[in-house]
């Protein structure tokens, strides 16, 4: 399978702490993106790095990407109640045909 | 809003009917569009990339008589889950290539 594995599978925090999510991937890629998703709905698209970038800034999410090891990291900080969901990684190789990580499901607490 | 409507949310069916999931680009062309599988706690996997006027491109393992994907226009794909038996009730969800890729919002499909 070339499916990508992010860890942790989950992750329990409290209001306010920041939360790290890692991916780890298989094959070389355009670009990385990360999606949300609430409890059996759609996905949320929330940023996305291409191969040449190192770091990038949305809002309250730092995604870093290092090619050389096939990884990224998704930090959301100061987290609230409202974040709780599962967070993906996905790589398109070319064409935007995207291949999901395993996903790690967050639960902030108030 | 929008850009790509997919089409029923929720779906319960009895084992042995088929049931069509479509898929549409509303303000945009898009020439492929993709077929995802999500089943409960699991992430998404890709089943298949359905081409606007040709036959669609299936996954290793996905069974093309099963999961028959049409692609007659350039703002509608649609997925026919043929047979379906309770192994298949999952989340599916499309997107589609526009400048961007865009996703559907799901179909919870539900077999008894």
């Amino acid at each position: 399978s070339q499916q990508g594995e992010e860890d942790p599978q989950a992750l329990s925090i409290q209001e306010g702490e920041n939360a790290t999510m890692n991916c780890s991937y298989k094959t070389s890629i355009n670009n990385l993106q990360w999606y949300r998703q609430n409890s059996g709905r759609g996905l949320v698209h929330l940023i996305l790095i291409r191969s040449n970038e190192r770091e990038k800034h949305s809002g309250r999410l730092r995604v870093t990407l290092d090619t050389s090891k096939k990884s990224s990291s998704l930090l959301i900080t100061a987290s609230r109640a409202a974040d709780t969901a599962s967070y993906f990684c996905a790589t398109d190789s070319g064409f935007q045909k995207l291949v999901f990580g395993t996903g790690t499901r967050l639960l902030v607490s108030p | 809003g929008a850009v790509v409507s997919q089409h029923p949310s929720r779906v319960i069916c009895k084992s042995g009917t088929s049931v069509k999931i479509e898929c549409r680009s509303l303000d945009f062309q898009a020439t492929t569009m993709f077929w995802y599988r999500q089943f409960p706690k699991q992430s998404l996997m890709l089943m298949a990339t359905s081409n606007e006027g040709s036959k669609a491109t299936y996954e290793q393992g996905v069974e093309k008589d099963k999961f028959l994907i049409n692609h007659a226009s350039l703002t509608l794909s649609t997925l026919t889950v043929t047979s379906a038996h309770p192994e298949d009730s999952s989340f599916y969800i499309c997107s589609a290539r526009g400048r961007e890729l865009f996703f559907g919002s799901g179909t919870q499909l539900s077999v008894l």
